[in-house]
């Protein structure tokens, strides 16, 4: 049984560019969260998609978008990069967007140079 | 706005030492609380949840914590640690009711316990 996985494991970019980070979900879940975990504090909810449509977001800026797909996975793009977004993205699935617990992938660790 | 605060940001301990973690959280409604556990180079995983009920909730590995309403804390206790407990320990809230699984994160605790 496949847990949530993500590509890619790491990555570095410049400022200014653009990135676009992937997760695919657990087996039969059809709810993708994504969070960011910048070094040295707790993960912060960016936004939630279910249905292929943003359902909820955090504080995050415009910069930061999201899609899903039909098949349930889902992609995280963040424009115009700064020296700030470097961090861990995590994915997050559940069975639906109320379900507890969340399961968590191991996250993609972004560097911006 | 929801938030949690855990107070210690790193704790050593040796192995067999008694451990307890602080959780506090602002939110004046039906809350759900967990804890989860980062080993190093791992994924977040759950170690317990409290949804209702009984307040003294036992998770895997060993772990317990107690919910107090009165107090807004969610404290994390093992009686006894061992060296494979080292990890990076963090609170997490949500609303409660179903209608969101957003996780309001507090900053985390980096546990290391000396063999």
């Amino acid at each position: 049984d496949a847990g949530v996985t993500q590509s890619p494991t790491h990555l570095i970019k410049t400022r200014g560019q653009q990135v676009t980070l992937r997760c695919s979900p657990k087996s039969g879940h059809d709810t993708v969260s994504w969070y960011q975990q910048a070094l040295g504090q707790g993960p912060q909810f960016i936004f939630q998609y279910y249905e292929e449509e943003e359902r909820q977001r955090g504080n995050f800026p415009d910069r930061f978008s999201g899609h899903q797909f039909p098949n349930y996975s889902s992609e995280l793009n963040v424009n115009a990069l700064l020296l700030g977004d470097s961090a861990l993205y995590l994915c997050a699935s559940s069975l639906w967007a109320g379900q507890q617990p969340q399961h968590f992938g191991d996250g993609t660790r972004l560097s911006i140079l | 706005a929801q938030s949690v605060s855990q107070h210690n940001h790193h704790v050593i301990l040796s192995e067999a030492a008694s451990l307890e973690l602080g959780c506090n959280y602002s939110y004046g409604g039906t809350v759900n609380l967990f804890w989860y556990v980062q080993y190093p180079g791992q994924h977040l995983q759950l170690l317990l949840k409290y949804f209702s009920g009984d307040p003294l909730v036992k998770g895997i590995k060993g772990f317990e914590a107690e919910f107090i309403k009165s107090k807004f804390s969610f404290n994390l206790r093992k009686p006894s640690v061992q060296w494979s407990d080292t990890a990076e320990y963090f609170c997490a809230v949500n609303q409660g009711g179903g209608a969101t699984n957003k996780l309001i994160f507090g900053t985390g605790t980096l546990l290391a316990v000396q063999p």
